[in-house]
């Protein structure tokens, strides 16, 4: 079974430039999750979709990220502008609601320079 | 809010020495308890789960089990491996959302 595939797996940018991590869930996975990561740190929520709606968004700044999930299955996520605080790893995760497991994809290390 | 509480590292450990991490909760209601695993330059695996009281996750080597009372999922290993080295988050998830909320990790290093 494939995993969660997300790309890129690096990027490096500028601040105030902006970026876009594209996710494609396990086959089936009707809820997704977008997770950011700072170094030292546990996985944080940035926002869930079940199928293309929005079920918790309420950690996204939405000053400045954006994610959306067209016909309920890849999904891309934005930044812009990007600001040095943002250098992380973000992470795509896809699952069913109700307790069950994340299965979570590689990653995808942002660094702003 | 629901809050995950591990102990710092990093743990250094001798190969074959005994494993303990520990990891204590806060949250309404009933939450799912799980271990998750991340090898150097790796996403997230799910190491083991419990999902009500007293249940007792295992995988791998590692077992917990779900503490309602002490509000406890604590991480244990008998014998640890070289292989074992990489960083281990607590989390939990509610019911009806199924997010998750990590703690902060814990740095296990293991040394032949």
């Amino acid at each position: 079974e494939a995993g969660v595939a997300q790309s890129p797996r690096y990027k490096i940018i500028e601040k105030r430039q902006s970026v876009a991590f594209w996710c494609n869930p396990i086959s089936g996975h009707a809820t997704l999750y977008w997770y950011q990561q700072i170094l030292g740190q546990g996985p944080k929520l940035l926002i869930q979709f079940q199928n293309n709606g929005v079920v918790d968004d309420s950690q996204l700044p939405k000053d400045r990220f954006s994610a959306e999930r067209l016909k309920g299955v890849d999904s891309t996520l934005k930044i812009q502008p990007a600001k040095l605080e943002d250098s992380a790893v973000y992470l795509c995760a896809s699952g069913f609601l109700g307790n069950t497991e994340a299965f979570f994809g590689q990653g995808t290390r942002l660094t702003v320079v | 809010g629901d809050s995950v509480t591990q102990m710092e590292g990093p743990v250094t450990l001798s190969e074959e020495a005994f494993l303990t991490i520990n990891c204590t909760y806060t949250a309404t209601g009933y939450p799912s308890l799980f271990w998750y695993v991340q090898y150097p330059g790796e996403g997230l695996q799910l190491l083991l789960k419990a999902t009500k009281a007293d249940d007792k996750g295992s995988n791998k080597g590692f077992e917990a089990t779900y503490r309602k009372e002490t509000t406890s999922f604590h991480l244990e290993k008998g014998s640890v491996q070289v292989s074992d080295s990489a960083v281990y988050f607590c989390a939990l998830s509610d019911y009806e959302y199924s997010t998750l909320t990590f703690g902060k990790g814990t740095m296990l290093l293991v040394s032949p």
